[in-house]
């Protein structure tokens, strides 16, 4: 069983509607969490980043971690065909990148 | 222009072939990785560096060599590639003391080994 589970997709969804991303893991320690956007043919970018538990907004972008299911979700709000990407969720024990576990990515498709 | 530069982007060579990938940065980050992306893998960590004269092994660093020729260059390097070798290369550099030690990654090099 992977550290990291995330669900591959594609996920198509109309313009407008909110999405949700979710990753799923199975190491307790992990506690600095992370979604990035990849765009087709491009290296992936930071979007949210989260530490231990809650909610942290930024945007239409709504990260949420919740350590005692071991499950943690990126919400997008009002979608938008720029939002078409694949979403990486990524996670470690320690502060630094050198131990950053990746999931393997979502494939979103925003439908105009 | 880019900030985190790879080339070349795309290659394609031989089994037992000697090859290199270059990556630079002008983001002045001491911190540079070099990662490799497969289908159903995800990301995983080749080497990184936190200076010039400090390399260090990632998840999956066997057939893999790197050079830190400056702060600014970081090569990696497969001595004889293999078909199992076959995936999209990404470098990445990262600030340290910035709090969340934030990826910036290059566009990647599309690496076949035939």
């Amino acid at each position: 069983q992977k550290e990291v589970e995330q669900d591959p997709g594609p996920l198509s969804v109309p313009e407008g509607a909110i999405v949700s991303l979710n990753c799923t893991y199975s190491n307790s320690a992990f506690q600095y969490f992370m979604w990035y956007r990849q765009y087709s043919r491009k290296g992936p970018e930071l979007l949210m980043y989260t530490y231990s538990s809650g909610n942290k907004e930024d945007g239409r972008f709504t990260a949420q971690v919740d350590k005692s299911s071991k499950y943690i979700s990126l919400f997008i709000r009002d979608s938008q065909p720029s939002d078409s990407a694949t979403y990486l969720c990524a996670m470690s024990a320690n502060f630094g990148n050198e131990k950053l576990t990746f999931g393997t990515g979502t494939r979103l498709t925003i439908i105009p | 222009d880019a900030d985190v530069t790879q080339t070349p982007r795309n290659r394609i060579t031989k089994t037992g072939k000697r090859i290199m990938l270059e990556c630079s940065q002008t983001k002045g980050h001491d911190r540079m990785y070099w990662y490799r992306q497969d289908p159903g893998l995800g990301l995983r960590l080749i080497y990184y560096s936190f200076d010039v004269k400090d390399i260090n092994k990632g998840e999956i660093s066997d057939g893999y060599s790197v050079s830190r020729q400056a702060q600014a260059k970081f090569s990696l390097s497969l001595e004889s590639a293999i078909p199992n070798q076959t995936a999209l290369y990404f470098c990445a550099t990262s600030e340290a003391g910035t709090g969340n030690e934030k990826l910036f990654f290059g566009s990647g090099t599309q690496l076949s080994v035939l």
